[in-house]
Formats: structure tokens, C-alpha cells, sequence
């Protein structure tokens, strides 16, 4: 049973738009929710990340937006570069050692 | 410089051997853990540790063994592998404070 949904499975948006990445989850215990970034080749890393007593969270073109009630997050990547081009995996944790939960993942490609 | 390695990059092996994957991390961090990454399944854990000498199953354990020698080190074993093994396997380390880094990875092909 996946606890943490993402969609849509890929996305492709051109260079400047704003490309919008949803995530779900079931399990109303967890309260972090960070964002990893993966690039062909390599393992993922920690992109931006937010505490479920936050609903807004921004770092530069990178934003989430959380919605605690309904069960949802969204990553909105504004402005998007060639760059940008990568899998993202949203994952949701309990805190309980540290443990993530990871999506299935959003491959988003950026066409200049 | 990479603080998680992981080694072998890539192997192949055959049906019903043994296989071990390794794991070296020079974070000082006490968890380590091991992610499966299988195309539309996203990562998922296997078995993680919070402390040397001992072992937490994950979400899908079965098939896989964990060792975690000192605190630095965390292998991964399939006694009998299998195709269904077939995936990129992943190690992390983490301080507990939340952020999980992980190191490029192991392609590991069944035959």
C-alpha cells in the first residue's frame, strides 16, 4: 500500500513556465514532507522541504504548498529552467527514526 | 566529496547467488538506510539502522539482509538472488534530523 501518491507521473513544460507537482498521502501522523530532486546517474537530494504546521514554504523559484485538511502538497516550480529537468520524489515522514515515505516520482522535463 | 559510497556501482549476478552491496558513509551520522528504485515505484525502503549492530526491517525487507558492522558502514544482502531483485539500490545516511543523503547508487541486474 503506497502512503504517498504523486501525479502526474511526468510533466513537460517550456522554459519560464511554472510547472506544478501534486503529492498525496494517507497516514495523518506524518508531519514533514520534504521534496528530493534526482538527476540521471545520481542518488536523490533534499530539495526544499515543510512541516505540517506551515502551509507555505519557499526557497528562491522553488514553493510548496501544503494543505494539511485535505491531505495534499503541491511543489510549484516557477520560472522553470533546462535545468530543472529531473525526477522529484515527494516523500512524508513521522519523524519516527528518521524514516521517509517516498512517492513514485514526477519526471519533469523543460524544453527550452 | 562524496560522504556516501556505495560499492559495487554496477553488477551483475545470477540467479540463486549471493550477493552483497556496501555502504561507507564519513558523515558521523547514525542512521544509515537502504532504498530499492524500481521504475513507476518510486524509492522504497528496505531495511534501515539507528545504531551499529543493529537492524530495522523496512516496508519490503523480504529477499534482503542488512549488516551494520561500526557506524560507518551498512551492507545490504540478497542470499539467493532472484530477477525480481533487479533495481538500483540506494544508501542514505541521515543525523535524525530528517534530511536523508544518499549515495549515487548500485545497478544491480539479475540474470
Amino acid at each position: 500500500q503506497q502512503q504517498v501518491r504523486q501525479s502526474p507521473q511526468s510533466l513537460t513544460v517550456w522554459e519560464g513556465e511554472t510547472a506544478i507537482l501534486n503529492c498525496s498521502y494517507e497516514d495523518s501522523t506524518f508531519n514533514y514532507f520534504p521534496w528530493y530532486q534526482q538527476f540521471p546517474g545520481e542518488g536523490p537530494a533534499l530539495l526544499i522541504s515543510i512541516r505540517s504546521v506551515s502551509d507555505k514554504k519557499e526557497d528562491g523559484r522553488f514553493t510548496i504548498f501544503f494543505n494539511k485538511r485535505e491531505k495534499k502538497l503541491s511543489l510549484h516550480i516557477t520560472d522553470s529552467q533546462p535545468g530543472d529537468s529531473a525526477t522529484y520524489f515527494c516523500a512524508a515522514s513521522d519523524s519516527n527514526y528518521n524514516v521517509l515515505y517516498f512517492g513514485s516520482g514526477t519526471k519533469l522535463t523543460v524544453e527550452p | 566529496e562524496a560522504a556516501v559510497t556505495q560499492s559495487p556501482r554496477s553488477k551483475v549476478a545470477v540467479t540463486g547467488g549471493k550477493v552483497t552491496l556496501s555502504c561507507h558513509q564519513t558523515n558521523n551520522h547514525d542512521y544509515m538506510y537502504w532504498y530499492r528504485q524500481d521504475t513507476g515505484h518510486g524509492l522504497r525502503l528496505i531495511h534501515y539502522s539507528y545504531v551499529a549492530d543493529s537492524t530495522e526491517k523496512g516496508d519490503i525487507p523480504d529477499g534482503y539482509k542488512a549488516s551494520r558492522p561500526s557506524q560507518e558502514n551498512f551492507s545490504l544482502i540478497l542470499e539467493l538472488a532472484s530477477l525480481s531483485q533487479t533495481a538500483v539500490y540506494f544508501c542514505a545516511s541521515s543525523d535524525g534530523k530528517n534530511t536523508l543523503y544518499f549515495g549515487a547508487g548500485t545497478r544491480l541486474s539479475v540474470l
